[in-house]
């Protein structure tokens, strides 16, 4: 079965800072690779995904990920945070055997101080 | 409304109760998920429906939890006998397509924040 690290638990930036979130996560076949984010008092939506293809992807709000296929890593980043960017973001992956599940990582939550 | 809908937001329930939670998906969505998201963690997938066929219940964590999506469309999660460890917030996800091919990306409900006392 598959599995999902998310090393960050908790992360406070000031405005403009750069933000790299990890995820690492476990499977030895093929994957698609996704980040959602959660902001207060909503529900999760989708930010960015992988399924083939170039490995640096680029989803909304300016954020963008990486999948590096021999660190089985797949790091969010954004160059400048806004204060707007507060919210919780969650790696998930979905195994191709599996269907349409999601296994996700146990979520970062980002704080920016305005 | 256009996207997934559950109800009720929140629950409390006294240990023991029995509780219903309810999830619309959005119209002509084929499956439908649901997931257990406990306190400070990430979601966790309980069961899965294509139509009102339940393919996968791996998830589910007792035999208390039972779920059921008898027509096709709206899909009821019930929990008998809670537990204080039930309290989480559960999700529930819709699918357009069947598995298959592509991967078909899932649209998330704002879920229901369930407390056992």
């Amino acid at each position: 079965a598959q599995s999902v690290s998310q090393h960050n638990h908790h992360v406070i930036l000031s405005e403009a800072a750069s933000l790299e979130l990890g995820c690492n996560y476990s499977y030895g076949g093929t994957v698609n690779l996704f980040w959602y984010v959660q902001y207060p008092g909503q529900h999760l939506q989708l930010l960015l995904k992988y399924f083939s293809g170039d490995p640096l992807v680029k989803g909304i709000k300016g954020f963008e990920a990486e999948f590096i296929k021999s660190k089985f890593s797949f790091n969010l980043r954004k160059p400048s945070v806004q204060w707007s960017d507060t919210a919780e973001y969650f790696c998930a992956v979905n195994a191709l055997n599996a269907g349409n599940m999601l296994t996700f990582g146990g979520g970062t939550r980002l704080m920016v101080k305005p | 409304g256009a996207g997934v809908s559950q109800s009720p937001r929140y629950k409390v329930a006294k240990r023991g109760q029995d509780v219903a939670l309810r999830c619309d998906p959005i119209s002509g969505h084929v499956s439908l998920f649901w997931y257990q998201q406990a306190l400070g963690q990430g979601p966790e997938f309980l069961t899965y429906f294509q139509n009102e066929a339940q393919l996968d219940k791996s998830g589910l964590p007792s035999d208390r939890f039972f779920a059921e999506r008898p027509e096709g469309s709206v899909s009821t999660l019930k929990i008998q006998r809670t537990q204080q460890e039930d309290s989480a917030v559960y999700l529930c996800a819709s699918v357009l397509a069947a598995p298959g091919g592509s991967y078909n990306e899932q649209f998330f409900g704002p879920g229901t924040r369930l407390t056992v006392l």
